[in-house]
């Protein structure tokens, strides 16, 4: 059982290039989370989804995408990439509600340059 | 304000010592507390969920104040292993779907 998969684990970027960071979970969970967390910060919501087809935004969506095709994979779609989207990306999935917390991937750790 | 205040440290104490961490949460409403361990570099993993009667999992012991909204982890017997940040969580924040992290109390065990 993987539960949550991230790749790459680690990627450079030249500014204004583009990346999709990929998530997939085998948990079979509805519910999916883009966080992003900079150096001695908390984690900030970029996107989440509860279902297959549904998205919505976070706390800091500007300059990503995500989509919801299939319940095991969440992408994340960076366009244009700027210094400030420096970052490590953690995707997370969870069962319905909150009783149960979070299962986190091990992270991307992206630099722009 | 932030939705999850936490105090950031770092606490230094010596092995066997008895810490405690606190946290505040603005959102009146949140239903679902946890505490979080996250280690240098890594992803955080769930140390435990906090309930309104207070709880207790080995070593550690989590309270909650509703009426303060105000989270407490309380560590015992203090191991060199349980140097790490720890992430108070709460669900909520503007009707989102998800949790909000606090940024971390690092504890730094010291032989």
């Amino acid at each position: 059982n993987a539960g949550v998969t991230q790749t790459p684990k680690f990627r450079i970027l030249k500014i204004g290039q583009s990346m999709t960071l990929q998530c997939t979970q085998d948990m079979n969970h509805n519910y999916m989370y883009w966080y992003r967390q900079d150096p001695g910060m908390g984690l900030k919501l970029i996107y989440y989804s509860v279902g297959a087809g549904i998205t919505d935004k976070g706390e800091v969506p500007n300059g990503y995408n995500v989509s919801r095709s299939t319940t095991e994979d969440f992408p994340l779609r960076l366009e244009l990439a700027a210094p400030s989207q420096t970052s490590v990306y953690f995707c997370a999935s969870s069962p319905p509600g909150f009783d149960y917390g979070y299962t986190f991937g091990s992270g991307t750790r992206l630099t722009v340059v | 304000r932030k939705e999850v205040e936490q105090d950031p440290g770092p606490f230094n104490v010596p092995e066997g010592a008895t810490v405690a961490f606190n946290c505040t949460y603005s959102n009146s409403a949140s239903q679902s507390f946890f505490w979080y361990r996250q280690d240098c570099r890594k992803e955080p993993k769930l140390l435990m969920s906090v309930y309104s009667s207070g709880n207790e999992d080995g070593r550690f012991t989590a309270q909650l104040n509703r009426a303060s909204q105000y989270i407490s982890l309380l560590i015992r017997d203090s191991k060199l292993s349980d140097s790490a940040t720890y992430l108070c969580v709460v669900n909520g924040g503007t009707g989102r779907r998800a949790l909000t992290f606090g940024s971390g109390t690092r504890l730094q065990v010291q032989p």
